[in-house]
């Protein structure tokens, strides 16, 4: 079954510094990996995403991912925080075979601090 | 503006009495969703269709019907509302990828926060 793990419900991170939110999957077959995040009292806005190519994928407002597939993960980053990134991060993923649905973690919460 | 519309966003109602949440995108996507959204569960999936008339369940869809007769609205119907479907509901759509892979980058709705007493 597929699956996606987000080890860590909180990181805090002080503005300036660089961070980074952490994502596993397990599908069948090559992977489709994306990020969404979640701003208070609204709908999940995409961020970026994994379909094939380049292992590291740049998306809005500065973040990027990299895709492993040795370890297959697919952790978010950036190389310096701003409060206004606090929010709440969600991973997902799917496989390339046959009919798969998209799998979301349970989200990983970004604290910011100035 | 392209966009995901739900109504209501707040909807507080009693156990057993049937509601309708509304959704509707302007983008002409075949692909639409409805997930809720779990302290400690993330999005779990209820029912998804791949184009009008094709709907299918998701990971939760005890409890829960929807209907796709045209392609921009996906209606989600609760006929007898318990309380553990007290929860955030999103919608979303994308554009479709047919009977394969997963579906593309996803645009989702502003939630309806809904409470069942």
């Amino acid at each position: 079954a597929q699956s996606v793990a987000q080890p860590e419900d909180q990181v805090n991170v002080a503005e300036g510094n660089p961070l980074t939110v952490k994502c596993t999957y397990s599908v069948s077959g090559n992977p489709y990996l994306f990020w969404y995040v979640q701003y208070p009292n609204r709908g999940l806005q995409f961020l970026l995403k994994y379909i094939t190519g380049d292992n590291l994928v740049k998306g809005s407002y500065g973040f990027e991912a990299e895709f492993n597939k040795s370890q297959t993960s697919f952790h978010l980053k950036k190389p310096s925080a701003l409060v206004s990134d606090s929010a709440l991060y969600f991973c997902a993923a799917g496989g390339n075979t046959g009919f798969q649905k998209l799998v979301f973690g349970t989200g990983t919460r970004l604290l910011v601090s100035p | 503006e392209a966009q995901v519309t739900q109504n209501p966003r707040y909807l507080i109602t009693v156990t057993g009495k049937k509601l309708t949440v509304t959704c509707s995108q302007n983008m002409n996507h075949e692909y639409m969703s409805w997930y809720r959204q779990d302290p400690g569960l993330g999005l779990r999936q209820i029912y998804y269709s791949m184009n009008v008339e094709v709907t299918d369940k998701g990971d939760v869809p005890e409890g829960y019907k929807v209907s796709r007769k045209e392609k921009r609205n996906f209606p989600l119907i609760l006929e007898s509302p318990s309380p553990n479907q007290t929860s955030l509901y999103f919608c979303a759509s994308s554009v479709g990828r047919g009977s394969g892979p997963p579906p593309d980058t996803q645009y989702f709705g502003p939630g309806t926060r809904l409470t069942v007493l």
